[in-house]
């Protein structure tokens, strides 16, 4: 079955640490996966998305089909980062729909 | 801004009611997909449209339906509703139907209290 798994519910970090996302995915197939970024239960935004090999606010996220996952990273957290994150997954066999991991709140204090 | 809009930005109602979402492709996007987001569920894919016809079906309830229109916009009803059913209810679009290098774009999202 399709899923994503983000283990960690909530991670808190100094300003300046740096920042790891854990995001492991089961799909059969080649997975297109996509890191969003929710500020205060608004809309969801597109952070980055593995295909691009972009970096977002400095984040960046590589994609390992050894380990099946697609961790975000920061070197240096900023206070402005808190948010909550959500890596999804691509179901290309079910007309493009996302799947969506549970969420990482991630808090990073002063 | 994604260019994705939904109205209203807020609902609340009684148990039993119907109500009805609305949300407003990005210009040229013509897949629409609606998603639920609630606490104990987290975010669900409900359902997709593309260019008028129904592509994909989630975890929709047979309470719930949706349609596109021939202008792209699309209406999530929801109807016999109950306290459950209080989420955060986002559309979104792409351009295409969902393959290769297409990005969806969230709108602001419909929150929905049932009391």
């Amino acid at each position: 079955a399709q899923r994503v798994t983000q283990p960690e519910k909530l991670l808190s970090v100094f300003k300046g640490a740096p920042v790891e996302l854990k995001c492991n995915y089961s799909y059969s197939g080649s997975p297109e996966l996509f890191w969003y970024v929710q500020y205060s239960r608004q809309r969801l935004q597109l952070l980055l998305r593995h295909i691009s090999r972009e970096s977002i606010k400095g984040f960046t996220a590589d994609l390992n089909k050894g380990e099946t996952s697609f961790h975000l990273k920061k070197p240096f957290a900023q206070e402005e980062d808190s948010a909550m994150y959500y890596c999804a997954l691509i179901n290309y066999n079910q007309g493009g729909k996302l799947i969506f991991g549970q969420g990482t709140e991630l808090s990073v204090k002063p | 801004d994604s260019g994705v809009t939904q109205t209203p930005k807020h609902l609340i109602t009684a148990t039993g009611q119907r109500v009805t979402l609305r949300c407003s492709p990005r210009s040229g996007d013509l897949s629409v997909y609606w998603y639920q987001q609630s606490l104990d569920q987290g975010l669900q894919f409900l359902i997709q449209y593309y260019n008028g016809e129904e592509r994909a079906k989630g975890n929709i309830l047979e309470r719930f339906s949706a349609q596109q229109f021939p202008d792209l916009h699309s209406e999530l009803n929801l109807s016999s509703l109950e306290l459950g059913d209080s989420a955060l209810y986002f559309c979104a679009s792409s351009v295409a139907i969902g393959t290769g290098s297409d990005t969806q774009y969230f709108g602001p999202g419909t929150r929905l209290t049932v009391l």
